[in-house]
């Protein structure tokens, strides 16, 4: 079963916005992470918040945690057409030892 | 960062016929691995999660004599699709977790993916 689910499911933008994505979890967590999906692709490890942290940044990424409303968004600045994929959050739920469980994941457009 | 890699990267099979996608940690010591499968447009369902030198543990839900996984050593896991139908069509991705190498247990290490065509 899925852990968290994420809005929107699709967004799309032109190129140069900013694009903003959101995760809600039902569980407490140690800490929940972003991965990004490029089209028939892997996943690629985008950033960890850990339950303790508010907001992080890298790069043109930055993630706000709120533990209290069991959620966490995805700030993507100045997008670009190269970010156009699928972003999903992950979390460990409490005692599944170091099994990842998905959202359902935000399909991001970027138009150049 | 730390690489998995899987094999193939495309199959195309007859229905009957079993086919085996292996993934492999190239760079770190794979104490767990997990093999996840992914339909169009949805998100990553975990199928199982195998430790080295035991036996899996599946998910509710996924015939393990249907899905075949063996983990022999800290960096191969293999998944053997046995007598696959065109239902098993779909998006197989193994991850991999681990503390050397600079990999950590927290973070999950993704392989490409294998798409599965059962025709």
């Amino acid at each position: 079963s899925q852990q968290g689910e994420e809005d929107p499911q699709a967004l799309s933008i032109q190129e140069g916005e900013n694009a903003t994505m959101n995760c809600s979890y039902k569980t407490s967590i140690n800490n929940l992470q972003w991965y990004r999906q490029n089209s028939g692709r892997g996943l690629v490890h985008l950033i960890l918040i850990r339950s303790n942290e508010r907001e992080k940044h890298s790069g043109r990424l930055r993630v706000t945690l709120d533990t209290s409303k069991k959620s966490s968004s995805l700030l993507i600045t100045a997008s670009r057409a190269a970010d156009t994929a699928s972003y999903f959050c992950a979390t460990y739920p409490p005692g599944a030892g170091n099994m990842l469980t998905f959202g359902g994941g935000t399909r991001l457009m970027v138009k150049p | 960062g730390a690489v998995v890699s899987q094999h193939p990267s495309r199959v195309i099979c007859k229905s009957g016929t079993s086919v085996k996608i292996e993934c492999r940690s190239l760079d770190f010591q794979a104490t767990t691995m997990f093999w996840y499968r992914q339909f169009p447009k949805q998100s990553l369902m975990l199928m199982a999660t195998s430790n080295e030198g035991s036996k899996a543990t599946y998910e509710q839900g996924v015939e393990k004599d249907k899905f075949l996984i063996n983990h022999a050593s800290l960096t191969l896991s293999t998944l053997t699709v046995t007598s696959a139908h065109p239902e098993d069509s779909s998006f197989y991705i193994c991850s991999a977790s681990g503390t050397s190498g600079g990999s950590t247990q927290e973070t999950q290490y993704f392989g490409p993916g294998t798409r599965l065509l059962v025709l």
